[in-house]
């Protein structure tokens, strides 16, 4: 079945370094969302592309999706302590199934 | 405030026993989908309810059932529970025509005992 693998499983960064994530399936993607679960809270949608190579920023925040369409990569500038917890990406493996990676814990020196 | 309201918060069950879990979608959404998050990993997907239908469902047993109601509220139940069933449960609605990302609820985290 589909697969959606995320490296890396965790990140330790210095305030202010910054931080990436990469997402990649086993099969071609309609479309990738990511999401971000803060430490004891639920996942929290970010971002949703669809378009072959296309890059999307929020802030300090840039995503792309690959011109496969089978990878992603979700990249922060200048870490804050705001940004810790665990991203993940997700991609339809048909109209009613979405399938999670395993995520990124990102965490934070001050 | 999620938007997307579970009950109860936390739950202990004893093995063996049955549970029922509850969700009220975001307004305007008529799609909720369930997963099931173990510690330390990603949802995974157990079915997804639309219209008051089953529409696909993941690699889970037949001993987790869910239901939709005519106002899009969606239950799980779990039979016969295991201590491996122990985790998360989240539920997530989405619009079927706006497909443009889930909103999850807080969860229900299961302890089996």
């Amino acid at each position: 079945g589909q697969q959606v693998m995320q490296i890396p499983q965790y990140q330790h960064v210095q305030e202010g370094e910054d931080f990436t994530t990469y997402c990649n399936s086993s099969t071609t993607l309609s479309n990738i969302q990511w999401y971000k679960q803060r430490p004891g809270g639920h996942p929290v949608f970010l971002i949703q592309l669809v378009k072959s190579g296309e890059v999307k920023k929020q802030k300090r925040l840039t995503f792309q999706f690959g011109e496969a369409k089978k990878n992603s990569s979700l990249h922060i500038t200048a870490t804050q302590t705001t940004d810790v917890g665990t991203y993940f990406c997700a991609g339809p493996s048909s109209a009613s199934k979405i399938i999670f990676g395993s995520g990124t814990r990102l965490s934070i020196r001050p | 405030d999620a938007g997307v309201t579970q009950s109860p918060t936390h739950l202990i069950k004893t093995r063996g026993q049955q549970v029922t879990l509850r969700c009220s979608p975001k307004s305007g959404h008529d799609t909720v989908s369930w997963y099931q998050q173990a510690l330390g990993q990603g949802p995974q997907f157990i079915f997804q309810y639309y219209e008051e239908e089953e529409r696909q469902r993941g690699n889970f047993p037949d001993r987790f059932s869910g239901h939709q109601f005519p106002n899009y509220s969606s239950e799980l139940n779990v039979n016969a529970l295991l201590l491996g069933d122990s985790a998360l449960y989240l539920c997530a609605s989405s619009s079927r025509q706006g497909s443009y990302g889930y909103t999850f609820g807080s969860g229900t985290r299961l302890t089996v005992v």
